[in-house]
């Protein structure tokens, strides 16, 4: 059983702050980390897909870096939007087989305006 | 646009009742297909997933069942439901290293 950890489970933080939360996943037989972002009564939608070790990836605000050998990824808001408010995931796939995906719990995130 | 429709959005059903959720896409050929549930306090788990019509790969033994009738249609099943069973599940499809989510159903077995 793959163990995909999330911290912290969830946080409050001021409008206009920063912050960040981490993955931490297995370091052995890496695949891909996904981000995903999960708004109250919408889809999961993707945020990032990570493959190589050192990568960093953003969309606006939000930024991602990944550690494949000490098995982490980060992801950071800069200056949190109310928007910004929603549960994010991470998961890790391992092997380039069949297209599974193993979720952490999630970070439940809410901006305070 | 790919689009992909999943219902109903709420259940709630008793113990010992069958159960059928349906889930279709558009604007796509042969996709990768997943059912994927979260129960209270768990991640996202896979369930099911389909490479093709009549290809169904079960992650977890369980009382529930999957078929794929159709290429764009995927079908989770039970014969009779546990108390268990609740949960909310989502259908899945994905392309380019991604997952694209239904809106899910939230399902209450009392």
């Amino acid at each position: 059983i793959l163990n995909v950890e999330q911290s912290p489970q969830s946080l409050h933080v001021q409008e206009g702050d920063s912050t960040n939360f981490t993955c931490s996943f297995p370091s052995s037989n890496f695949y891909a980390l996904h981000w995903y972002r999960w708004e109250t009564a919408k889809s999961p939608e993707a945020l990032f897909v990570m493959t190589l070790n050192g990568d960093e990836k953003k969309k606006g605000r939000i930024s991602a870096t990944l550690n494949t050998k000490e098995g982490y990824s980060y992801l950071y808001i800069k200056g949190s939007q109310p928007e910004d408010s929603a549960t994010y995931l991470c998961a890790f796939r391992s092997g380039a087989g069949s297209y599974q995906l193993t979720f952490g719990k999630g970070t439940k995130l809410s901006v305070i305006p | 646009s790919q689009t992909i429709h999943q219902w109903p959005a709420t259940l709630v059903q008793p113990v010992g009742s069958p159960l059928s959720l349906e889930c279709t896409v558009e604007g796509t050929s042969n996709p990768n297909l997943y059912w994927y549930r979260q129960a209270a306090g768990r991640g996202l788990q896979l369930l099911f997933y389909s490479v093709g019509i009549g290809q169904i790969s079960s992650e977890v033994p369980q009382n529930l069942s999957a078929s794929r009738p159709q290429d764009r249609q995927f079908i989770l099943s039970s014969k009779k439901l546990l108390l268990s069973d609740s949960g909310f599940y989502l259908c899945a499809w994905s392309a380019g290293g991604k997952l694209f989510f239904g809106s899910g159903t939230q399902l209450s077995v009392l």
